[in-house]
């Protein structure tokens, strides 16, 4: 079946390092990738969408690189401040080639220390 | 220009009755997607209604139905509710039936007791 995984557990990182998430998938083709971003007791918020012939997409603070050969895809956060603390969810495209939703890894808490 | 809203905010049921939860998408947006929540989880898709038409459907029984009105609007109605239907309800608007950079609205949190 298909699966999506992220960092299960809470990442800790201190203010101004790089935060580096990481979200693995089987038994995907998936035509693109997409990161969001979630705040307690909010709808996610979209923020970076990377294509199957991407391998790299950045947004001011905000990069992602997408490897279909390893099904992987890595979501860096750099010069991190408090303010990124939240969940991010990684959501791939269904087989139908998006018209059947997307679906979402669990995500991962993202801890910005002072 | 508005963003998705949703209503009601919460919303507590008692099992084995019926719920409606409403969305209206972002300006300019034509499609509405239904996502449940459960607490530590992604989101799960539900349906897609685009032109009026469910287009797509996850893996969610048949209690679970909705509707889109000529102007993009959408309703989720849930029937015979179970205690495990506690969710939060996201909404997502996008355009022409896509699921690219879908904008999601705040939710619906549902409790069912």
């Amino acid at each position: 079946s298909q699966k999506i995984e992220q960092n299960s557990e809470a990442l800790n990182i201190q203010e101004g390092k790089t935060a580096t998430l990481t979200c693995n998938y089987t038994n995907y083709s998936p035509a693109y990738l997409q990161w969001y971003r979630q705040d307690p007791g909010r709808g996610p918020v979209f923020l970076l969408l990377i294509r199957e012939n991407e391998k790299e997409k950045r947004k001011e603070r905000l990069k992602v690189t997408f490897d279909t050969t390893l099904k992987q895809s890595l979501f860096h956060i750099t010069a991190s401040q408090p303010a990124d603390s939240a969940t991010y969810l990684c959501a791939l495209d269904g087989a139908g080639g998006g018209a059947d939703g997307l679906t979402f890894g669990k995500g991962t808490h993202l801890i910005i220390q002072p | 220009d508005a963003g998705v809203t949703q209503s009601p905010t919460h919303l507590i049921k008692t099992r084995g009755q019926q719920v409606t939860l409403r969305c209206s998408p972002k300006s300019g947006h034509d499609t509405v997607s239904w996502y449940q929540q459960a607490l530590g989880q992604g989101p799960q898709f539900i349906f897609q209604y685009y032109e009026e038409e469910e287009r797509q459907r996850g893996n969610f029984p048949d209690r679970f139905s909705g509707h889109q009105f000529p102007n993009y609007s959408s309703e989720l109605n849930v029937n015979a509710l179970l205690l495990g239907d506690s969710a939060l309800y996201l909404c997502a608007s996008s355009f022409s039936a896509s699921v690219y950079e879908q904008y999601f609205g705040p939710g619906t949190r549902l409790t069912v007791t």
